[in-house]
């Protein structure tokens, strides 16, 4: 069965400090892969979405950036963290296009 | 892009009554719809779901419907329990969209018991 890994849970990290949160799949190939911030109260927003190695699209600008560098692997990063970069960030997994998504038990980051 | 915008934003119901949120999306190719729930502090997980060559789908106390002229889907929930109370979210994926979710803006849901 498949399965998603995303850590760390909780993040507490200073304003203008790097950031680097990970996420792996288990028990698929090439899957489609999402980023997602949820501030607090607020919606899902889709941040960076892949469909293969090396393939990142960004949806809205900002101050992160995302990597996959292997198949089942896909990393969140940034270089200086500001304030609003807290949230609920969560990474998910769909086997192919129009099916269900996995979601990660999510991070809580919080910038102080 | 996509865009899907989700109705009300909070919704309180006594228990046993019904529940009903909406939404709306924009590219007339999405042909995809599931719903989720997010318990507070957990992930979003899905309750059902609604392909464009169906209108109606039922499970158990859930059904989902969908009107592919007016570009609509709703969600209902009959005869709600506390354990109901969450947010919910609607979400379209079109292949023009290379199938990405975009997810509306969520619905907290509150049952009184």
């Amino acid at each position: 069965s498949q399965t998603i890994h995303q850590w760390p849970a909780t993040l507490v990290q200073p304003v203008g400090s790097p950031l680097s949160l990970e996420c792996t799949v288990e028990g698929t190939s090439n899957p489609n892969l999402y980023w997602y911030r949820q501030a607090a109260g607020r919606g899902l927003q889709l941040l960076f979405y892949s469909v293969g190695i090396g393939q990142i699209s960004s949806e809205v600008p900002q101050n992160l950036s995302a990597s996959r560098p292997q198949d089942r692997q896909f990393i969140l990063s940034s270089k200086k963290l500001l304030l609003s970069d807290s949230g609920f960030y969560l990474c998910a997994w769909q086997l192919t296009g129009g099916t269900e998504a996995f979601f990660g038990q999510g991070t809580r980051l919080t910038v102080v | 892009g996509e865009n899907v915008e989700q109705h009300p934003s909070t919704l309180s119901v006594q228990e046993g009554d019904s529940a009903v949120i909406k939404c709306t999306y924009s590219d007339s190719a999405s042909n995809y719809f599931p719903w989720y729930k997010q318990e507070l502090g957990k992930r979003p997980q899905l309750i059902i779901d609604i392909r464009s060559n169906v209108g109606e789908k039922k499970d158990q106390r859930i059904a989902v419907t969908l009107n592919k002229t007016a570009k609509h889907f709703s969600l209902h929930i009959t005869e709600t329990q506390p354990e109901d109370s969450a947010v919910y979210f609607c979400a379209a994926t079109s292949p023009s969209g290379t199938y990405k979710y975009i997810f509306g803006t969520g619905t907290r849901l509150k049952v009184l018991a």
